[in-house]
């Protein structure tokens, strides 16, 4: 079983839209949760982090965290164009941070 | 501008070479990270150091060799590699080894081995 896992496929959705990115993880121990934006041809940058269960608001981005099923996602609200990239998942548990393979976001004008 | 800088950004190389990959860290951090990230794939840890001390090593081929000279400055020595090596090579660092905190990371090195 891998690690963390993210969708696969690139996600399209329209400008204004809200972009919707989940990622499970198989380590029922993890404490700390981020997710990391990477642009196409630059390093990753840390977005958000959260450690409780529920929902953690910064701007237009909500991350939420549900240890009891394994699950963080990420929701872009009132997606712009300058928010296509890749986003990656981590996840850190027993002082050990995994990363999913990203998932891709292309907001069409 | 992330504060981790890496050199050089490209590198061609042949299986015979000698090279070396620079990573430098403005931020006073403590600890220093090489990443390895292939298309497709997560990104994969390589070599932690903390304090200028190796404390992690992912099972690396030793055609990898890594150094830390000092707290702000990190290389990864390069010998005799494949073409599997191939691939966009991430320094970061962070205030301690714990994995909890927030790590920087640079640009990145794009290797390519012919």
């Amino acid at each position: 079983q891998k690690e963390v896992e993210q969708n696969s496929g690139p996600l399209s959705v329209p400008e204004g839209a809200i972009a919707s990115l989940n990622c499970t993880y198989s380590d029922r121990g993890s404490q700390s949760f981020f997710w990391y934006r990477q642009y196409s041809g630059k390093s990753p940058e840390l977005i958000m982090s959260i450690y409780s269960n529920g929902d953690k608001e910064d701007g237009r981005f909500t991350a939420q965290l549900n240890k009891a099923s394994q699950y963080v996602s990420l929701l872009i609200r009132d997606s712009q164009p300058s928010d296509s990239a890749t986003y990656l998942c981590a996840v850190e548990g027993n002082n050990r941070l995994a990363f999913g393979k990203g998932n891709q976001v292309v907001v069409i004008p | 501008e992330t504060g981790v800088t890496q050199t050089p950004r490209h590198l061609v190389m042949g299986m015979t070479n000698k090279k070396s990959l620079k990573c430098e860290q403005h931020l006073g951090h403590n600890a220093m990270y090489w990443y390895k990230q292939s298309a497709k794939k997560p990104l994969e840890l390589m070599f932690v150091y903390s304090l200028e001390e190796r404390v992690e090593n992912n099972s690396v081929p030793s055609r990898f060799s890594p150094e830390c000279p000092n707290s702000s400055h990190l290389f990864l020595h390069l010998h005799t590699l494949q073409p599997e090596d191939s691939a966009l090579y991430l320094c970061a660092s962070s205030q301690s080894d714990r994995r909890t905190d927030t790590q920087y990371f640079g640009p990145g090195t794009r290797l390519t081995v012919l």
